[in-house]
């Protein structure tokens, strides 16, 4: 299977814990996203990623999330202690060259996501 | 900043009707994408379209990108129960994928 794939699809956590989600983009991309949707919503932009380096993190909250991508291994999104307004899907996208503007030939691939719960 | 405004919310429909989304900004884009996701699953590109007045087809779906390229529009024909979903536009902003709030599409047979 050569998707973006994303873990673990489901992930339940309590107030104050930690969550920790991962990313592997397709086979020879070096440019890895990250989004969150809240139920009824679109896609919200987080931070883009090349390996070792975070490009963009605008879309970030300041406080609790990190994200990194490292030369060997998947990306992660890191929550610190988190809270119930949390709870969402975060999706993890990739694409293969350093221009993300979309246009015949460049696309950006999703993942299927990971659903994170917080009780 | 340049945001992607779509309408209507929420549409539903009978097998069988047209409808139409709308995708508007008041910037100017240099290339606009749709996305369907469907429940529990990531948003998966249908088409893209990069220059002023351009018209693609896929299959019962027709996608339209504005003169000024500020707007765009998916306009189904003869919708089925297989077309329901949350239909998305997206456009560049400074390196990354900016998105729209999504059209919910059902469709009952």
């Amino acid at each position: 299977n050569a998707g973006v794939m994303q873990n673990p699809r489901h992930l339940v956590r309590r107030r104050g814990q930690e969550a920790r989600l991962r990313c592997s983009p397709m086979k020879g991309h070096s440019h890895v996203y990250w989004y969150r949707q809240l139920p009824e919503e679109g896609l919200k932009f987080m931070v883009y990623l090349q390996k070792e380096n975070i490009i963009d993190e605008s879309g970030m909250p300041k406080e609790r999330f990190s994200a990194e991508f490292p030369k060997e291994g998947p990306s992660i999104l890191r929550i610190q202690q988190v809270v119930r307004g949390d709870s969402a899907a975060y999706f993890c996208a990739s694409s293969p060259i350093s221009d993300s503007r979309p246009r015949a030939g460049n696309t950006i691939y999703f993942g299927e996501g990971s659903w994170l719960t917080v009780v | 900043t340049q945001l992607l405004e779509q309408s209507p919310q929420f549409l539903s429909i009978q097998e069988g009707e047209n409808l139409t989304v709308y995708c508007n900004s008041s910037s100017v884009f240099s290339s606009l994408q749709w996305y369907r996701q469907e429940p529990g699953e990531g948003p998966v590109l249908l088409v893209t379209v990069v220059t002023g007045g351009e018209v693609k087809k896929l299959k019962r779906l027709t996608f339209q990108f504005g003169d000024a390229r500020k707007d765009s529009s998916l306009h189904i024909t003869a919708a089925q129960p297989g077309d329901t979903g949350l239909y998305l536009c997206a456009g560049p902003q400074g390196g990354k994928l900016i998105f729209g709030q999504g059209t919910e599409l059902s469709v009952k047979p």
